[in-house]
């Protein structure tokens, strides 16, 4: 059981490069996030999907899109990378803990340079 | 943007001495507030959902008390040992099941 994956762990790209990072589960959750982290702050949400089939924006949407592949993958695509997105990037994978709200289960993050 | 602090941003415990520090959220809307550890180079990690006013949660060493009337929960390390290094986040839950995160208490643990 190997919980949540990412891929790659670590990236560089160039500004206006594009690229996809890559997000499994094999917990048979419905809901998966993604999430960056930048010094300073605490992890904010970019776009999460509450089941297959369905996506919905964050609060730092812009510059980014995803795509729920299937019930096990979501993945993240910067189209035009910029500076500002240098980042870690967490995904994660919930499973309803009777509050109306999921607990969160994280991935290892991909660390993204942009020059 | 809903808004979520956690202060002191970072602590210095010495080992065995207790600490405490505090998350406040907005006391409207309220569906859930978690509290995630995470140590350095690994992942957040769940350690309590707490849902109704007076919550109280333990796990070992830690617990965590809940005030939804006016917005704060407190974590508590009694007894603080190196292996409680982390950073202690938590999540405030509303409506649509989505979590927003504080920015953490960073809590270092000296021998």
């Amino acid at each position: 059981n190997a919980g949540v994956t990412q891929t790659p762990k670590f990236q560089v790209l160039k500004t206006g490069q594009s690229m996809t990072l890559q997000c499994a589960q094999d917990m048979n959750h419905n809901s998966m996030y993604w999430y960056r982290q930048d010094p300073g702050m605490g992890l904010r949400l970019i776009y999460y999907s509450a089941s297959e089939g369905t996506t919905d924006k964050g609060e730092v949407p812009n510059g980014y899109n995803v795509s729920r592949l299937n019930k096990r993958e979501f993945s993240l695509r910067l189209e035009s990378a910029a500076p500002s997105q240098t980042s870690v990037y967490f995904c994660a994978s919930g499973v309803s803990s009777g509050s109306g709200t999921d607990t969160q289960y994280f991935g290892p993050g991909t660390r993204l340079t942009v020059l | 943007i809903l808004n979520v602090e956690q202060s002191p941003q970072s602590l210095h415990v010495q080992e065995g001495d207790s600490t405490n520090f505090t998350c406040s959220f907005p006391s409207s809307n309220f569906y859930a507030l978690h509290w995630y550890r995470w140590e350095t180079a690994k992942s957040p990690e769940a350690l309590f959902v707490m849902t109704l006013n007076g919550d109280e949660k333990k796990k070992g060493r830690i617990s965590a008390t809940l005030n939804t009337k006016e917005g704060y929960s407190y974590l508590y390390i009694k007894g603080s040992q190196p292996e409680d290094s982390a950073t202690y986040l938590c999540a405030f839950g509303a409506a649509g099941n989505k979590l927003t995160f504080g920015g953490g208490t960073r809590v270092l643990v000296k021998p």
